[in-house]
C-alpha cells in the first residue's frame, strides 16, 4: 500500500534558527500533500495544503512566510519552519492520498519539533 | 464532511472485542465512514472504510447501520499495542479534500 515518509522524525533547535522537514512519498506520485500541526492533548490541526508545482494553500490563521513550504516534485513536499520559536514546539505531520482514486489518506509518522 | 460524533474514552480488557461506536447522522448518500487511528507520538494510521455494508479487513470490522446514522469499529481481540485515539471520519470517496479530525476516542486496553 501506500507510504509516506517523513523526516526527521524528531529535532531540536535553538530559537530564531529555521528547520526543515521533509515528505516523501514512497511507492505513488502525490500531487497533493497536507500538513498538520498537533499540540499536546489536542487533535490534528490543518496548516497548509501543499499542492505539486504551484503554490501551497494556508489555512486561516498560519503565516505562510514562516512556514514555508515546497513541492517541487511529485513524491517530495517539505515544511520549513523560519525563524522558529517556543510556541512553534508541536507535532508535524505530512499526509498524501495514495495512486488511486479512492486510495485513503495515508499518514507520515510525523517530526517532533522542540524549539528552545 | 459531515460531523461525527464520539465518546471521548473507553476502556477494554486485553483479548476481548473493542467496540468503538460513532455517530453521524447527517451523513450523505455519497459519504463513506473512514476509521484511523493514532498511537502515541505517532501519524494517524487508516484501518478501514465503508459505505453501507459491513466491512472486514486484517485489522477491523466495521459495522454500519441500515440508515447509515452510526457505525461501530470492532477490534476483535484488542492488545496493548491498539491503545490508541481512534477517529471516525465520514467523507465522499475520492475526495482531494484534506481529513478533517474532531476529537476521537481514547481507547486504552488494560492487561
Amino acid at each position: 500500500g501506500a507510504v509516506v515518509s517523513q523526516h526527521p522524525s524528531w529535532v531540536i533547535c535553538k530559537s530564531g534558527t529555521s528547520v526543515k522537514i521533509e515528505c516523501r512519498s514512497l511507492d505513488f506520485q502525490a500531487t497533493t500533500m497536507f500538513w498538520y500541526r498537533q499540540f499536546p492533548k489536542q487533535s490534528l490541526m490543518l496548516m497548509a495544503t501543499s499542492n505539486e508545482g504551484s503554490k501551497a494553500t494556508y489555512e486561516q490563521g498560519v503565516e505562510k512566510d514562516k512556514f514555508l513550504i515546497n513541492h517541487a516534485s511529485l513524491t517530495l513536499s517539505t515544511l520549513t519552519v523560519t525563524s522558529a520559536h517556543p510556541e512553534d514546539s508541536s507535532f508535524y505531520i505530512c499526509s498524501s492520498r495514495g495512486s488511486s482514486y479512492n486510495s485513503p489518506l495515508h499518514f507520515g509518522n510525523g517530526t517532533r519539533l522542540t524549539v528552545t | 464532511d459531515a460531523k461525527t460524533t464520539q465518546p471521548p474514552s473507553m476502556d477494554c480488557a486485553e483479548g476481548r472485542a473493542a467496540n468503538l461506536p460513532c455517530n453521524h447522522s447527517t451523513i450523505s448518500g455519497n459519504e463513506y465512514v473512514y476509521w484511523y487511528r493514532q498511537i502515541h507520538s505517532q501519524g494517524p494510521q487508516y484501518i478501514i472504510h465503508g459505505l453501507k455494508n459491513n466491512e472486514t479487513n486484517e485489522m477491523a470490522s466495521l459495522i454500519i447501520t441500515e440508515d447509515r446514522k452510526s457505525s461501530t469499529l470492532i477490534l476483535p481481540h484488542a492488545t496493548l499495542r491498539d491503545t490508541a485515539v481512534y477517529y471516525c471520519i465520514v467523507r465522499v470517496l475520492g475526495s482531494a479534500r484534506q481529513l478533517t479530525f474532531g476529537s476521537g476516542t481514547q481507547l486504552t486496553v488494560l492487561p
